[in-house]
């Protein structure tokens, strides 16, 4: 079956550590999405890609990073410099140029802070 | 720019008794609309979308939204839930002008379905 599988679903990080989120789809969708998630807040955008090799800042994108180097593969690190790291966070995507078609979401991963 | 708005944080019902989630948006240029769901520790899931023609939509497991422009709306409801559909509920709005399949989405509604 297609679908988006993010890994893991839980993640712990030390005071001062980067830690990366994997996101890996089998879709053949070339847009893909990361979203951080907090409680009464909705998701917010952090970082997209409409295109390999390509990616943009979204409303929230101090203190992250991304890479996308295969269509497939969507990582996203979560760098020192963000001081509030601890979120649900979500990967997404769709086909880009067709609004109508709706992203699809992986079941997301949580991080806390040890 | 979009903002959506979802007017109720949290919904407490019995089931078997009908429900509305309520959702206004807010918006300079036209947009589709979607509702996602979301179970507890997992992603979201496409509920139902409006796109044009007919304003009421519905999905297969029995909820239904109506757009509304001139009051820039697009309420779901249920006419008798199962305890099955208590989960997190989000509203969320893509222009359909701009670069990339951009979504906003409101802060959610949290659905409870009572025994």
């Amino acid at each position: 079956d297609g679908g988006i599988t993010q890994s893991p679903k839980y993640l712990f990080r030390k005071e001062g550590q980067n830690v990366t989120l994997s996101c890996e789809q089998n879709l053949n969708h070339d847009a893909m999405y990361w979203y951080r998630q907090d409680p009464g807040q909705g998701l917010r955008l952090i970082y997209y890609s409409q295109i390999v090799n390509d990616f943009q800042k979204g409303d929230i994108a101090e203190g992250y990073s991304v890479s996308r180097e295969k269509k497939e593969s969507f990582p996203l690190t979560v760098t020192s410099a963000q001081k509030n790291p601890t979120a649900f966070y979500l990967c997404a995507s769709s086909i880009p140029t067709a609004k109508y078609q709706p992203q699809h979401f992986g079941d997301g991963t949580r991080l806390s802070i040890l | 720019a979009q903002s959506v708005t979802q007017l109720d944080s949290q919904v407490p019902v019995f089931e078997e008794a009908p429900v509305e989630l309520r959702c206004n948006y807010s918006s300079s240029v036209s947009v589709y609309l979607f509702w996602y769901v979301q179970y507890p520790n997992q992603g979201l899931q496409l509920l139902l979308k409006y796109l044009s023609g007919s304003t009421l939509v519905e999905s297969i497991n029995g909820f239904e939204a109506e757009f509304n422009k001139s009051q820039t709306s697009f309420h779901l409801r249920k006419p008798s839930v199962h305890i099955s559909d208590t989960a997190e509920y989000f509203c969320a709005v893509s222009p359909l002008s701009g670069g990339y399949n951009k979504l906003i989405f409101g802060a959610g509604t949290r659905l409870a379905v009572h025994p």
